[in-house]
């Protein structure tokens, strides 16, 4: 089946020290998506992909940063996290941008810092 | 700024119908999409209206329209796997997508 997936489901970092989430695709889609999500919230844009073509939301802090090195995957790193940065941290997928399109999420990554 | 409004919280009986509501106000309108994410699981699309009106799917509704800034989604024949949030999300005139915080939905037997 064609799907977004996530991994690791459950990361568990201490504060500072670096961290990557993974993110891949088999639906073929053109855009990725990277969401922060923290309980009862909405979803909280970070980044998304068209194609290869790299958007930073304004407001997502210089601790993010995204790499997508080929169409199927994603990855994001958090330079040094924060308690404050504990948080799902949500991959989804378009077949086009633009916001009109159907959004495929991952099961997620729950990122706890000790 | 750009706003999405739902209730925090509702609770409904199995069996029942229940409604709902959104309310936005936004920078243009090109959308408003429903999705349903059940509690520590990722969003999975429910609906997606543009045009005014009711669009019916299964024991699901959307309902829109544009010139209130007003949107709901209604549940008949409720069942327990519906306990679930539903998320509120339009897309503004710069084709971004500005979510809502989402409605936790409880059912009781």
């Amino acid at each position: 089946d064609a799907m977004v997936i996530q991994n690791p489901r459950y990361q568990v970092t201490q504060f500072g020290k670096p961290v990557t989430l993974s993110c891949s695709q088999t639906l073929n889609h053109n855009v990725m998506y990277w969401y922060q999500q923290k309980s009862s919230q909405a979803p909280k844009l970070l980044f998304h992909y068209y194609d290869k073509d790299f958007n930073n939301e304004a407001d997502t802090p210089d601790n993010f940063q995204s790499r997508r090195p080929n169409t199927s995957f994603c990855f994001l790193d958090i330079r040094s996290p924060g308690l404050g940065d504990a948080a799902m941290y949500l991959c989804a997928t378009s077949r086009e941008g633009g916001g009109v399109d159907e959004q495929f999420f991952g099961p997620g990554t729950r990122l706890t810092v000790l | 700024g750009q706003n999405i409004d739902q209730p925090t919280e509702m609770t409904a009986t199995e069996g029942a119908i229940v409604q709902i509501n959104c309310t936005y106000q936004t920078s243009g309108f090109n959308g408003l999409f429903w999705y349903q994410q059940h509690a520590g699981e990722a969003p999975t699309f429910l609906s997606y209206n543009v045009l005014d009106g009711l669009e019916e799917k299964g024991r699901f509704s959307s309902f829109l329209s544009r010139s209130k800034g007003y949107s709901y989604l209604l549940l008949k024949e409720l069942q327990m796997k519906d306990s679930a949030s539903y998320l509120c999300a339009v897309v503004d005139s710069n084709y971004q997508l500005i979510w809502g915080a989402g409605t936790k939905l409880i059912i009781k037997p």
